[in-house]
């Protein structure tokens, strides 16, 4: 696509349950990041996918988080059992690559509100 | 621990004057450091920055980097209430396939 999609834009849900983000990069991007950005917070990295692999997992803040990307493309990032600090947007990057001149370009993210 | 600082953490200006926002940061391997616009969710590209001393220019906006005392600027000239946003700096570490380490932001605020 023209850009990276996000979905859904918004979220609801109760403490406890599981939730689904959904990522698709830009068409041809290998690299693919996901960000968290609290209220009134930078953005904090959380994972990161070249193709369909996760070097680096090491912003997940607890085994509730997951997330993987298949086919070089989509990305889901699952988030269980839910809390109110999980409450954030969500915000997806990808990059056609990862050297020094490669600029990432993000989703419209997806605002997670946890009751 | 990458560390980024931004500042001012906000700013209230009248359209017509100029700021300028300032980045400084930790990094280890450092390669190089962009600036994105927020406004609503989606942060939108400014500027990468990868050489000392060299000033990129976009119309209004333009920013340079400091890698020997590890810092950058964002100026912004004739400032309009459309560039109302959050800025974000983030340099890039060369030890973690291109990660970005993002500050909290500096939030700019332009009165007619």
């Amino acid at each position: 696509g023209a850009g990276v999609s996000q979905s859904p834009s918004n979220k609801v849900t109760e403490k406890g349950k599981d939730v689904e983000l959904r990522c698709d990069p830009i068409s041809g991007h290998t690299a693919l990041y996901w960000y968290r950005q609290s209220l009134g917070q930078g953005l904090e990295f959380l994972i990161y996918f070249q193709g369909n692999s996760a070097p680096d997992k090491s912003g997940l803040p607890s085994d509730r988080f997951s997330a993987e990307r298949t086919g070089g493309s989509v990305s889901t990032l699952t988030i269980q059992r839910t809390q109110q600090e999980d409450s954030a947007v969500y915000l997806c990057a990808s990059s056609q690559g990862t050297g020094p001149g490669e600029t990432q370009y993000f989703g419209p993210g997806t605002r997670l509100l946890v009751l | 621990e990458d560390k980024v600082v931004q500042s001012p953490l906000s700013l209230v200006v009248h359209e017509g004057d100029t700021v300028t926002l300032n980045c400084s940061y930790e990094v280890t391997n450092f390669r190089s450091l962009l600036w994105y616009k927020q406004e609503k969710k989606a942060p939108t590209f400014l500027f990468m920055l990868t050489s000392s001393g060299i000033e990129k220019k976009s119309g209004r906006l333009s920013s340079i980097l400091d890698k020997k005392e590890l810092f950058s600027i964002l100026n912004i000239t004739a400032t309009q209430t459309g560039d109302s946003a959050i800025y974000l700096c983030a340099p890039r570490s060369g030890t973690s396939y291109g990660k970005l380490t993002f500050g909290q932001g500096t939030i700019l605020t332009v009165h007619p």
